[in-house]
């Protein structure tokens, strides 16, 4: 098992352009999250998917959309990035929100210079 | 409303001495859960245990334990014979079963842990 994987692993954009971070889970979880993690401010959730289907915001929405494409899969996009979204971004899963334990991807480091 | 407070931001010991995390948490709901997670240099986090309001039952894993009181709120988490490998950020968090005013899980600021050689 493959856990939770995040592509890319690394990514430089330039003010203005847009992005899709890809998020899958091969563990059947039904709940996936996108955190993205600053210095000095811990990890905060962006958006979440309880169950297939569904999508809510979470503390940070702001410049970002989300799609839960089937139960595997959780993409995070930027449309119009800007330097303030330039964060670690961290994909999870767990088998249902809140009682369960998450499981994070191996992150992704975004420059918006 | 949710919060957890990890007030140590750093700690700093020598290999093989025992060390304590502090969590101490807030919450209104009488069902929650808590968790730790641990953040070594490379970057991804790892779980490490979850605990559920009506389970006060204290954990022992190998060299890690940990505390867990509610009458103070606090959900401590203890490394014996510390060692190297254990330098890490390690990070407390709080899910109320309700979803809280947050509706999710909730991060403290992390612990970061250095043992040295």
């Amino acid at each position: 098992n493959a856990g939770v994987t995040q592509t890319p692993k690394f990514q430089v954009l330039k003010t203005g352009q847009s992005m899709t971070l890809q998020c899958a889970q091969d563990m059947n979880h039904n709940s996936m999250y996108w955190y993205r993690q600053d210095p000095g401010m811990g990890l905060r959730l962006i958006y979440y998917s309880a169950s297939e289907g569904t999508t809510d915001k979470g503390e940070v929405p702001n410049g970002y959309n989300v799609s839960r494409l089937n139960k595997r899969e959780f993409s995070l996009r930027l449309e119009s990035a800007a330097p303030s979204q330039t964060s670690v971004y961290f994909c999870a899963s767990s088998e249902f929100r809140l009682i369960y334990e998450q499981y994070f991807g191996p992150g992704t480091r975004l420059t918006v210079t | 409303a949710q919060k957890v407070t990890q007030a140590q931001t750093e700690i700093s010991v020598v290999e093989k001495e025992d060390v304590t995390l502090d969590c101490v948490y807030e919450t209104r709901d009488t069902t929650y859960y808590l968790f730790w997670y641990k953040q070594p240099p490379s970057g991804e986090l790892v779980f490490l245990i979850r605990r559920n309001s009506f389970d006060e039952q204290n954990e022992i894993s190998g060299r890690y334990s940990w505390n867990f009181q509610k009458s103070t709120s606090s959900f401590n988490f203890t490394i014996t014979a510390s060692q190297v490998v254990d330098s890490a950020v390690y990070f407390c968090a709080l899910s109320e079963a309700d979803g809280g005013s947050q509706g999710n899980l909730i991060f403290g600021k992390g612990t970061k842990l250095s043992v040295k050689p």
